[in-house]
């Protein structure tokens, strides 16, 4: 079966730091853009960052630049994402989603790991 | 910075045809994709590269564009396809969602 799998969320104090986890099984992982996109309760989807298939080429928001990193693993079959320097607004549900061609979409989405930033 | 504009909400009889639209700067020349998300779930692609539906998603999804406005449309739509859409498109190096709209059938 063809899934993703989030984890490492949590509640973190304001300017802490978590590591989230994206583990993929039943496609061959390394072909693929893998993304991050979050989404506060009530709110709309916004994306986060998104890396190449080897992992060579990553993107991100605007709003996480220098302070979150994507990378991956391509033997374990994971994409991290390093966040640092939290603050409130960076509490969501965080998705990670697999490209279904470059530029096409996200075809698979994992469950979402919640992230909570508060004091 | 770049903007997808997406309706709000959007109200449709059941088996009726309902339209939604998403607009942004420039987005005949940008590929367009859509998701599907339900209270409590993850979102579903429905539509991407414009035109082409995934495997497993119904025919009565289709997809089209023309100059800056993408449209997501429904026909014969189903109670079950109450949920909100969101259109997203990349521009440079940046991936942009629309805001969303929440389709109510009734």
């Amino acid at each position: 079966e063809v899934q993703l799998v989030e984890s490492g969320g949590g509640l973190v104090q304001p300017g802490g730091s978590l590591r989230l986890s994206c583990a993929a099984s039943g496609f061959t992982f390394s072909t693929y853009w893998i993304y991050w996109v979050r989404q506060t309760p009530g709110k709309g989807l916004v994306w986060v960052s998104r890396i190449s298939g080897d992992g060579h080429n990553s993107d991100y928001a605007d709003s996480v630049k220098g302070r979150f990193t994507i990378s991956r693993d391509n033997a374990k079959n994971t994409v991290y994402l390093q966040m640092n320097s939290l603050r409130a607004e960076d509490t969501a549900v965080y998705y990670c989603g697999r490209d279904i061609v470059v530029v096409g979409g996200m075809d698979v989405w994992g469950q979402g790991t919640t992230v909570t930033v508060s004091s | 910075s770049y903007a997808l504009t997406q309706p709000p909400s959007v109200s449709v009889s059941p088996r009726q045809t309902a339209s939604l639209t998403c607009s942004g700067g420039n987005l005949g020349n940008k590929y367009v994709c859509w998701y599907q998300q339900k209270p409590g779930q993850s979102p579903v692609l429905i539509m991407y590269q414009d035109t082409k539906r995934p495997s497993g998603i119904p025919e009565r999804f289709s997809g089209s564009k023309s100059g800056n406005t993408a449209t997501l449309t429904i026909s014969g739509t189903q109670v079950i396809d109450e949920a909100d859409y969101y259109c997203q498109t990349w521009d440079s190096s940046t991936v942009i969602f629309g805001g969303g709209t929440k389709l109510t059938v009734l």
